[in-house]
């Protein structure tokens, strides 16, 4: 079974420059995370959908990022404009639902380096 | 949520039992103990979990105490590729905030050939 697919893997880009990270859930999932990871402040919630619902974007540093999810399968987090600290590692995951006992499942990871 | 201490770092001879502890004393009645781990480079994975009682998977085993302040996920014949880190999570109702998973520092796990 596929799992949790992101895109790209790596990601170098300039300050200033437009970044849009990819996400496909699990098929069937009904709910989408986004989590940031730095060695500063370690794995962090960005914000999560459900039913493609943004629910909670109180993760979200700030107003230069944005998330959609415009159907079941897919997801975009783009920052715009992009700057030396948005450097992280970017996970997506997903899950049947929210509730406590309902497993989240990670991906890969998109590595973003901004210069 | 509650929570959680673990042992900063372990180290494990491979073909040995890999046991993991974990301390959450503040642990309410209806939060669930998860267990994740980290390979480095890759995402993070899940192990296994459990609300009260003592559960197993193809993986590992998760112990946690009767009063439920602590738990220990045993990796039964560790291998090379268990070596990670290790995160213990504990995880409330939706309300409490479920959804979100806080990850903590984990323990570095380090099996030794």
């Amino acid at each position: 079974d596929a799992g949790v697919i992101q895109s790209p893997r790596h990601e170098v880009t300039e300050m200033g420059q437009e970044v849009t990270l990819r996400c496909k859930p699990i098929s069937g999932h009904n709910s989408l995370f986004w989590y940031r990871q730095t060695m500063m402040r370690g794995l962090e919630l960005l914000i999560y959908f459900n039913n493609n619902v943004p629910i909670d974007d109180s993760g979200m540093p700030e107003d230069r990022f944005s998330a959609k999810m415009p159907n079941a399968s897919f997801s975009t987090l783009k920052i715009q404009p992009s700057e030396p600290r948005d450097s992280a590692v970017y996970f997506c995951a997903s899950s049947l639902g929210v509730a406590e006992a309902e497993t989240q499942y990670f991906g890969p990871g998109t590595r973003l380096l901004v210069l | 949520d509650a929570k959680t201490t673990q042992p900063p770092s372990m180290d494990c001879a491979e073909g040995r039992a890999a046991n993991l502890p974990c301390n959450h004393s503040t642990i309410s009645g209806n939060e669930y103990v998860y267990w994740y781990r980290q390979i480095h480079s890759q995402g993070p994975q899940y192990i296994i979990h459990g609300l009260k009682n003592n559960e197993t998977n193809e993986m590992a085993s998760l112990i946690i105490t009767e009063d439920r302040k602590s738990s220990t996920l045993i990796l039964p014949h560790a291998t090379l590729r268990d070596t990670a880190v290790y995160y213990c999570i504990v995880r409330g109702s939706i309300i409490q905030g479920a959804q979100k998973l806080v990850f903590g520092q984990g323990t570095r796990l380090t099996i030794n050939p």
